[in-house]
C-alpha cells in the first residue's frame, strides 16, 4: 500500500462543478504539497499546508491532520484546471513522498 | 523575473556515456530541489540543496547519480554510466526560504533524458 494514496485516480466533469480530490497519508507528516501539472508537463505549486485551510482564486485546500487526509477542491471548473493533480508529502523522517496523481478533464 | 531554467530541454544518450543536467535557479533561492519523472510514472525526489549543501543524499537512486550546487545558484546533476532506465524527465525546483520543502516551489520545465 503507498503511503500517499489519492481518490479518484481519474476524473471528468462538465464545466462548472465543484470538483474534489482527495489525499491520504498513513506517515507522521511535517508538510503536504499540492502540485499541478499539465498536459505539456509543466508542474506549479498550488498549496503547501501544514494545517488548516488555505484558498487561492477557485482552488481551496484544506488538511486534517488527526485524519491524515487532505482535499483539494476547484469551484466553478473550467476546461484550462484540466490536469494531474499531485499529492505529495514530507514524512518526519524528512522524505518526500508523492502520490500518483489524479487526472482531471473538464468537460467544455 | 526568469523563472527556474533547465538545460538541455532533451538529451538523447548512449547506454554508458555520462550525462550532465544543469539547473538554474530563480536569483535569491536558497532552497534547490532535483525530482524525475519516469514515463507513465510518478514523480520521486532524487535530493535537495539548502545552499551549496545537500544534507540527504539518500535520495539519489543510485552510486552512478551525484549533485552538486556552487554559488548558491546553479546545480549540476551527474548521470555517470547511463543505463535505460534512466531515462525520463528530470525536474529541478527551487524556493525562496531554506527550510526543507515548508516553502512554494518553483519548477522548472525539465530535461527529458532518453537513453539509448
Amino acid at each position: 500500500k503507498n503511503e500517499v494514496e489519492q481518490s479518484p485516480q481519474n476524473l471528468t466533469a462538465q464545466e462548472g462543478e465543484f470538483i474534489t480530490i482527495n489525499c491520504s497519508y498513513s506517515v507522521g507528516i511535517s508538510a503536504l504539497h499540492w502540485l499541478q501539472q499539465h498536459p505539456g508537463g509543466g508542474i506549479v505549486s498550488l498549496f503547501m499546508l501544514s494545517s488548516g485551510k488555505k484558498k487561492h482564486g477557485r482552488l481551496i485546500a484544506t488538511i486534517n491532520i488527526q485524519e491524515k487526509h487532505s482535499s483539494l477542491h476547484i469551484t466553478a471548473s473550467h476546461p484550462r484546471d484540466s490536469a494531474v493533480y499531485i499529492c505529495a508529502v514530507r514524512n518526519r523522517d524528512d522524505k518526500i513522498i508523492f502520490g500518483k496523481g489524479t487526472r482531471l478533464h473538464i468537460l467544455p | 523575473g526568469a523563472g527556474v531554467s533547465q538545460s538541455p530541454s532533451n538529451k538523447v544518450t548512449e547506454k554508458g556515456k555520462d550525462v550532465e543536467l544543469r539547473c538554474d535557479p530563480i536569483s535569491g533561492h536558497t532552497a534547490l530541489y532535483w525530482y524525475r519523472q519516469s514515463l507513465g510514472q510518478g514523480l520521486e525526489f532524487l535530493i535537495y540543496f539548502q545552499g551549496n549543501s545537500a544534507p540527504d543524499k539518500s535520495g539519489l537512486p543510485s552510486d552512478r547519480f551525484s549533485a552538486e550546487r556552487t554559488g548558491g545558484s546553479v546545480s549540476t546533476l551527474t548521470i555517470q554510466r547511463t543505463q535505460q532506465e534512466d531515462s525520463a524527465v528530470y525536474l529541478c525546483a527551487s524556493s525562496l526560504r531554506g527550510e526543507y520543502w515548508d516553502y512554494e516551489q518553483y519548477f522548472g520545465p525539465g530535461t527529458r533524458l532518453t537513453v539509448t
